[in-house]
């Protein structure tokens, strides 16, 4: 099992759609997960982190299941800003460096 | 000014070239680390340092290497630079890893 696994996508979505994408890791006790979106070309930029079960800010929902092992990412009233590359991160076994997935396009259109 | 600021922002060089990629912060932060993107690929791990004396290979060190000047600068050197090298190179700079990384606006290569 990959340490992070994101699908690919692209997610093709109408303006106003809700959006949820899911990422699974294999460390079992990490204790933090993140969400970076990174737009063409451009660094990756912080997005929300989790500690807990969850986080959410204005549109934008995380939730961990940690039985499982999987983080989701919700984004509700999709606007044209938010087409971006997501990205799932969790630190490594030993919490000296995080782990990126490959990332989940998502293009928002008119 | 960035806390993190990667020189050059672009760059072509020619195959056998050496090149060194610059990455400084002022963050204040103990770790940093050296990054390459490729499409499809993600983002894999060059090197990183969590002190001057610290350096640390990654899953891809082969054909760089790295020096931490300072704690506030650490830098990413191709000796001979071969055209699969060519990539977007980002520097990330944290206290804490639990509490993510911040980026450099990266380096684009290419080397023909």
């Amino acid at each position: 099992r990959k340490e992070v696994e994101q699908d690919p996508g692209p997610f093709n979505v109408p303006e106003g759609a809700t959006v949820a994408f899911n990422c699974t890791y294999s460390n079992s006790a990490s204790q933090s997960f993140f969400w970076y979106r990174q737009d063409c070309r451009k660094e990756p930029k912080l997005l929300m982190s989790v500690y807990s079960s969850g986080n959410e800010d204005g549109r934008f929902t995380a939730q961990l299941n940690r039985a499982s092992q999987y983080i989701s990412l919700l984004i509700r009233d999709s606007k044209l800003s938010d087409s971006a590359t997501y990205l799932c991160v969790v630190p490594s076994y030993n919490t000296d460096k995080l782990i990126f997935g490959t990332g989940t396009r998502l293009q928002v259109f008119p | 000014d960035a806390d993190v600021t990667q020189t050059p922002r672009n760059r072509i060089t020619k195959t056998g070239k050496r090149i060194m990629l610059e990455c400084s912060q002022t963050k204040g932060h103990d770790r940093m680390y050296w990054y390459r993107q490729d499409p499809g690929l993600g983002l894999r791990l060059i090197y990183y340092s969590f002190d001057v004396k610290d350096i640390n290979k990654g899953e891809i060190s082969d054909g760089y290497s790295v020096s931490r000047q300072a704690q506030a600068k650490f830098s990413l050197s191709l000796e001979s630079a071969i055209p699969n090298q060519t990539a977007l190179y980002f520097c990330a700079t944290t206290q804490i890893t639990n509490y993510g990384y911040t980026f450099g606006s990266g380096t684009r290569l290419t080397v023909v």
